[in-house]
């Protein structure tokens, strides 16, 4: 298993602004993913973090909107820009362990923009 | 795509009794099933998954699942529930024949189970 840890818990931002969520992993992993929960709603993926190279995007979700970057094995940010109140979601980050085929999800961020 | 059905948004049960949450994917010759718990104000905790082999898994927390490939069904069972169950579970479906890889999951929409005492 891999235990993961998301900063910030949670954030309350004014709309307009953008904020930076940090995922970090106690072990390296082959894949870092991020995800959002609307209220109500199931998870949704928005990316893949991929190391060293640029994020692979889910259909509905672009580069300027939620830039990723990841760094290492261990690490991934995600910005969610110019936020509107329609971005309020948790965030989660989630990993994938190699041959696993199981992904573990950080606690994730609750984000609330008004 | 690959889709999933969790057929109850919420489920209301006695505590000490049987519980059943029901989920349904979308008819695919190869899947990975998966199922998470969420407690409130928390991340997703991995219960029980199918990869292979028996079709009956047994999880963490006492909890069971089915696969029924003709039915391309994955229910979640458990005898007899607890207070400490109460709290919100997903069912999730890696379709090896997307092309995706085996790893891109989807969610269905979430079953809250409440355990009343």
């Amino acid at each position: 298993s891999a235990v993961i840890s998301q900063k910030p818990s949670r954030d309350i931002c004014q709309r307009g602004t953008s904020l930076t969520i940090q995922c970090q992993v106690d072990s390296q992993v082959t894949m870092m993913f991020w995800y959002r929960q609307q209220p109500g709603q199931s998870l949704t993926l928005i990316a893949t973090a991929n190391q060293g190279s640029e994020a692979t995007y889910e259909s509905g979700f672009v580069i300027d909107k939620f830039p990723i970057s990841r760094p290492n094995l261990t690490f991934s940010t995600l910005t969610v820009s110019n936020m509107s109140p329609e971005d309020s979601s948790i965030y989660l980050c989630s990993v994938l362990t190699s041959g696993m085929y199981e992904q573990y999800f950080g606690p994730g961020t609750r984000l609330t923009v008004t | 795509a690959q889709s999933v059905t969790q057929l109850d948004s919420q489920v209301p049960v006695f505590e000490e009794a049987p519980v059943e949450l029901r989920c349904n994917y979308s008819s695919s010759v190869s899947v990975y099933l998966f199922w998470y718990v969420q407690y409130p104000n928390q991340g997703l905790q991995l219960l029980l998954k199918y990869l292979s082999g028996s079709t009956l898994v047994k999880g963490i927390n006492g909890f069971e699942a089915e696969f029924n490939k003709s039915q391309t069904s994955f229910h979640l069972r458990k005898p007899s529930v607890h207070i400490s169950d109460t709290a919100e579970y997903f069912c999730a479906v890696s379709d090896l024949d997307s092309g995706a890889g085996s790893y891109q999951l989807t969610f269905g929409k979430g079953t809250k189970l409440s355990v009343i005492p």
